[in-house]
């Protein structure tokens, strides 16, 4: 099946710090990936949609200035949380469509946040 | 608007015994897409099962079966011959296709437990 990979799995950061995370398709062409956003026992929280090429569409709420979405190849989206705080400490997951698939989106295994 | 419901926040069934997971939905949207997701304590989602709103069939993978009632608006997942493994998070979700934007909104989910 189609394996999407994120980097990196863990990260600690100090408050104040910038922190990329890297959500790659292996085998496959993703013309649109997405990010989710998961507190401790809650359910994913669509952040926002990346299509290739494009401007990120943000959900409701969510600060674009503040998560920074570039998805400059059909195999590569960056989402980059800019002066984090501790408010920011949760698991971020992305998930990549398949760019001839049908429905299903291929998830990656989270990065887990922790902002100090 | 789109909305997932998940009413059992806690489940729990004997190794072996067959269970059923709730799952109800609400939209306006004649085309959408139904997905269950298991993620165990790990943080991966895995992807489980579809079922799309004209199949005439419930789905089935292996263990796992969809049992669609569209009337009812409901997409309980059934899990038979439950496996210590089957532990974990179980999450259902919704894509609406009308809108071509492929976005999953996901349930609150349900934690399920498989006793030994």
């Amino acid at each position: 099946g189609a394996v999407v990979s994120q980097h990196p799995s863990w990260v600690i950061c100090k408050s104040g710090t910038s922190v990329k995370i890297e959500c790659r398709s292996l085998d496959f062409q993703a013309t649109t990936m997405f990010w989710y956003r998961q507190f401790p026992k809650q359910s994913l929280m669509l952040m926002a949609t990346s299509n290739e090429g494009s401007k990120a569409t943000y959900e409701q709420g969510v600060e674009k200035d503040k998560f920074l979405i570039n998805h400059a190849s059909l195999t590569l989206s960056t989402l980059t949380v800019t002066s984090a705080h501790p408010e920011d400490s949760s698991f971020y997951i992305c998930s990549a469509l398949e760019a001839r698939g049908q429905n299903e989106q291929f998830f990656g295994p989270g990065t887990r946040l922790t902002v100090l | 608007a789109q909305k997932i419901t998940q009413t059992q926040p806690g489940m729990f069934v004997q190794e072996k015994e067959a269970v059923t997971l709730d799952c109800t939905y609400d939209t306006s949207d004649p085309s959408y897409g139904l997905f269950w997701y298991k993620q165990p304590s790990s943080g991966e989602m895995i992807f489980l099962i579809y079922q799309g709103s004209y199949d005439q069939q419930n789905a089935t993978e292996g263990r796992y079966s969809l049992n669609f009632q569209k009337a009812r608006k409901s997409a309980n997942l059934v899990i038979s011959a439950s496996q210590l493994g089957d532990s974990a998070m179980y999450f259902c979700a919704m894509s609406n296709f009308q809108t071509g934007a492929n976005n999953l909104f996901f349930g609150t989910g349900t934690r399920l437990t498989v006793i030994p």
